[in-house]
């Protein structure tokens, strides 16, 4: 039972550049999100899914898109990545939007914007 | 302006000691309270929760206090154990079930 996957696990990016960043869970769960990780910051919500088709913003979504064709993946996207998008982010699910006892988070991508 | 706040960055405690993390908050209306672990290069764990209706709740080693009055809550960890090096963060639901993050705490457990 994998979980939630993440990929890459560290990547590096000029401003400007575009990525992807994936996630995947195992689980069946229909509520997955996305977080990053600021020194001193704690985690903060970016994006969240319901369910596939359903997305909405989190607390920092500017610079983020993200879409849920299938329960599985949950993408995040960075159509023009800034140096005050380096951070750590975080992918996670669980059965609902609720479930914050049964939340899985993956690994974990370092992302590093020059 | 951050709404979960853990004052201290770190912590360094003696194997068999006690471990006390902090976590103050601001907003009234957060009704459920969250302790996460991580470990580095591994995402954060579900460790122990309390609901606002509450003051104290315990599991194992773990027992998170809540003080609604000075909107206050602490982890106590006893006996402290070195696998229990690792940053802790403290969480806050309010209404709508997004949670808000405290800056983390990194524990050190000491042989």
């Amino acid at each position: 039972n994998a979980g939630v996957t993440q990929t890459p696990k560290f990547q590096v990016l000029k401003t400007g550049q575009s990525m992807t960043l994936q996630c995947a869970q195992d689980m069946n769960h229909e509520y997955m999100s996305w977080y990053r990780q600021d020194p001193g910051m704690g985690l903060r919500l970016i994006h969240y899914s319901v369910g596939a088709g359903i997305t909405d913003q989190g607390e920092v979504p500017n610079g983020y898109n993200v879409s849920r064709s299938t329960t599985e993946d949950f993408p995040l996207r960075l159509l023009s990545a800034a140096p005050s998008q380096t951070s750590v982010y975080f992918c996670a699910s669980s059965y609902s939007s609720s479930g914050y006892e049964t939340q899985y988070f993956g690994p974990g991508t370092r992302l590093l914007v020059l | 302006d951050q709404q979960v706040k853990q004052n201290s960055p770190s912590l360094s405690v003696q194997e068999g000691r006690i471990s006390i993390l902090n976590c103050d908050y601001t907003n009234s209306m957060f009704d459920y309270f969250l302790w996460y672990k991580k470990y580095p290069a591994e995402g954060p764990t579900f460790l122990i929760s309390i609901s606002s209706i509450k003051d104290k709740n315990e599991d194992g080693r773990f027992t998170v206090f809540l003080n609604k009055s000075a909107k206050h809550l602490s982890l106590h960890i006893v006996p402290s154990q070195p696998g229990d090096s690792a940053v802790y963060f403290c969480a806050a639901k309010a209404a709508g079930n997004k949670l808000t993050f405290g800056g983390g705490t990194r524990v050190l457990v000491k042989p």
